[in-house]
């Protein structure tokens, strides 16, 4: 079946020390996105790939970053977490043609800094 | 800037009890899209909607898109155990392929 997968789904980490989520979809869509999402809240958007095109949300943090290898893989960097980046981290991919742009998610990483 | 209000924010009701949770906003959204989401994991896309009026059901959903598109329900019919989760309702724009406006929201607990 065509899925979005999220590795690792549970991630602990140290205060300060980078880590790397990572995407992979065989959905063949050229959208992908990465939220974080808080105790039961609406995941908030992080940042987007339009193909090769790297699409950054005004209020996300320089601390996190990503990069699109190809089509299929998407990673989400953290250079320097924070008590504060605990979370659920989930991609999520999108056709850009036709409409509607249904978007599609990965069951998340859950993300624990120590 | 799109906003999308939905409510309630939380339900906690007995089984077979009927629901209702509304997403409404000031804007006009191409399609709204409906997500359950259980403890743990992603987002499960439920329906799609996309024209002004539209009725879709799902078993014991019924989804509705306004006449103006701009405001959507979720109705479930003699709500079980199982249907408990976090509802999350998203509008799309016209203008922006696949970025949602999410709602905030609806944490539904059903009580055997």
């Amino acid at each position: 079946d065509a899925m979005v997968i999220q590795n690792p789904r549970y991630q602990v980490t140290q205060f300060g020390k980078p880590v790397t989520l990572s995407c992979s979809q065989t959905l063949n869509h050229n959208v992908m996105y990465w939220y974080q999402q808080k105790s039961s809240q609406a995941p908030k958007l992080l940042f987007h790939y339009y193909d090769k095109d790297f699409n950054n949300e005004a209020d996300t943090p320089d601390n996190f970053q990503s990069r699109r290898p190809n089509t299929s893989f998407c990673f989400l960097d953290i250079r320097s977490p924070g008590l504060g980046d605990a979370a659920m981290y989930l991609c999520a991919t999108s056709r850009d043609y036709p409409k509607p742009y249904e978007q599609y998610f990965g069951p998340g990483t859950r993300l624990t800094v120590t | 800037t799109q906003l999308l209000e939905q409510s309630p924010q939380f339900l906690s009701i007995q089984e077979g009890e009927n629901l209702t949770v509304y997403c409404n906003s000031s804007s006009v959204f191409s399609s709204l899209q409906w997500y359950r989401q259980e403890p743990g994991e992603g987002p499960v896309l439920l329906v799609t909607v996309v024209t002004g009026g539209e009725v879709k059901k799902l078993k014991r959903l019924t989804f509705q898109f306004g006449d103006a598109r701009k405001d959507s329900s979720l109705h479930i019919t003699a709500a079980q155990p199982g249907d408990t989760g976090l509802y999350l309702c998203a509008g799309a724009s016209g203008t922006s392929y696949g970025k949602l406006t999410f709602g905030q929201g609806t944490i539904l607990t059903v009580h055997p």
